[in-house]
């Protein structure tokens, strides 16, 4: 199993252009999220799914959406990128564990807003 | 609101000095704790998940441990291999997660 995947690895986006973040997972995965990770900060929800055709918001989704019509793909859409967008973004996927959830993470896309 | 602190934010050891990392938190109807690892420039990788006070898990040097307000994640004499980003995280009825800002760790030689 390859896990959770993201493309593509970095970016360079001029202000106002749009952009889309992939995300892959061959686990089988109900629930995948997107995150946002600022330096030394830790991790914020922007949207994640239960499954496919469902999606909800997170802590910090403006300015970004989501469809899933997959149960393996879950891509990020940026619209009219903003400075305040730079940050690395994980994509992460999950099963129910008992009480709770164990999430398994990509390796992240680093953005950069110019 | 929910909420996860973690400390302190920076930890710096030497090779075989044990210590420990604490995690406390608020969080309405508490599903599970979470502990991860992130190396740098890469994705948190999952080290435990503790559901109920008491609960303790290991694996090779670290211990995590679960009361009704904190986590501790326990280093025993730890290698430079273990200097990494420690994130703890909790979920509460909506299964998202609530993340720390972390503790990294330097263990010098």
């Amino acid at each position: 199993n390859a896990g959770v995947t993201q493309t593509p690895k970095f970016r360079i986006l001029k202000i106002g252009q749009s952009m889309t973040l992939q995300c892959t997972q061959d686990m089988n995965h109900n629930y995948m999220y997107w995150y946002r990770q600022d330096p030394g900060m830790g991790l914020k929800l922007i949207y994640y799914s239960v499954g496919a055709g469902i999606t909800d918001k997170g802590e910090v989704p403006n300015g970004y959406n989501v469809s899933r019509s997959t149960t393996e793909d879950f891509p990020l859409r940026l619209e009219l990128a903003a400075p305040s967008q730079t940050s690395v973004y994980f994509c992460a996927s999950s099963y129910l564990d008992g009480g709770g959830e164990t999430q398994y993470f990509g390796p992240g896309t680093r953005l950069l807003v110019l | 609101e929910d909420q996860v602190t973690q400390s302190p934010e920076a930890l710096r050891l030497q090779e075989g000095e044990s210590s420990s990392l604490n995690c406390s938190y608020t969080v309405s109807g508490l599903r599970g704790l979470f502990w991860y690892r992130q190396d740098p420039g890469k994705g948190p990788e999952f080290l435990f998940t503790l559901y109920s006070a008491g609960e303790e898990k290991e694996k090779e040097r670290l211990k995590a441990t679960l009361t009704k307000k904190e986590s501790f994640l326990h280093i025993t004499a730890p290698k430079p291999e273990d200097s990494a980003t420690y994130l703890c995280a909790v979920t509460d009825s909506s299964y998202k997660l609530i993340f720390g800002s972390g503790t990294r760790l330097l263990v010098r030689p």
